[in-house]
């Protein structure tokens, strides 16, 4: 069945450090992919998103790539801020319009 | 934001008793899901609503019941808590659109002693 696979956390890093999350996904068909986040305390929001093979989702210095010969859609940024310590979320679409999101991966940024 | 409000946003119960968790929102989006946030698990769904009156069962939905009569408003019920329904519950909205993108109220926490 339709599913995704993050890497565990905590993600642990310095400030101005570079961050990959990783991101499998199984599913039927063509999906869309997400990166959603989750701030302390708060609902999740959409971070970026692709929605064909070899799109890249971009948004506050975060990229991913839809990698469809991987099934993969990894969370990239080149310098992590304190302000980015959050969880973050893979999904994807799925059947009647619903999202299969992954476990979830805590990042902390430290000064 | 899409206007999501939930409520209410802190509830403590005892187990067998009954619990309605109540999704508003404004933004007049056809679908409503209720997910459940737990360690180790991600989100997960547990039931939503294709419009008024038509809802259907997500991954884990044994022990609740949802309910749609109005567009902008969306019941959870717990018929009979039980404390491994303690979670963090979120109701999410979407257009439908094959954007497959959602937003989220602020999470109802619910703790079932």
């Amino acid at each position: 069945g339709d599913s995704v696979t993050q890497m565990e956390g905590p993600v642990t890093l310095s400030e101005e450090a570079c961050l990959t999350i990783n991101c499998t996904y199984t599913a039927t068909g063509y999906p869309s992919l997400f990166w959603y986040v989750q701030y302390p305390g708060e609902g999740l929001q959409l971070l970026l998103k692709a929605t064909k093979a070899d799109d890249k989702g971009s948004n506050k210095g975060f990229e991913a790539t839809y990698r469809k010969e991987t099934t993969s859609f990894h969370l990239e940024k080149g310098s992590v801020q304190v302000s980015d310590s959050a969880v973050y979320f893979c999904a994807h679409t799925g059947t009647a319009s619903k999202l299969t999101f992954g476990t979830g991966t805590r990042l902390q940024v430290t000064l | 934001d899409a206007g999501i409000t939930q409520s209410p946003r802190h509830k403590v119960t005892e187990t067998g008793t009954p619990v309605t968790l109540r999704c508003h929102q404004t933004e007049n989006h056809r679908y409503m899901y209720w997910y459940r946030q737990d360690p180790g698990h991600g989100l997960r769904l547990i039931h939503y609503s294709y419009g008024v009156k038509d809802t259907d069962k997500g991954e884990v939905s044994d022990g609740y019941s949802v309910s749609r009569s109005k567009t902008e408003d969306f019941l959870l019920t717990l018929e009979s808590a039980t404390s491994s329904q303690t979670s963090v519950y979120f109701c999410a909205t979407g257009t439908g659109a094959d954007t497959g993108e959602l937003f989220f109220g602020e999470g109802s926490r619910l703790t079932v002693l």
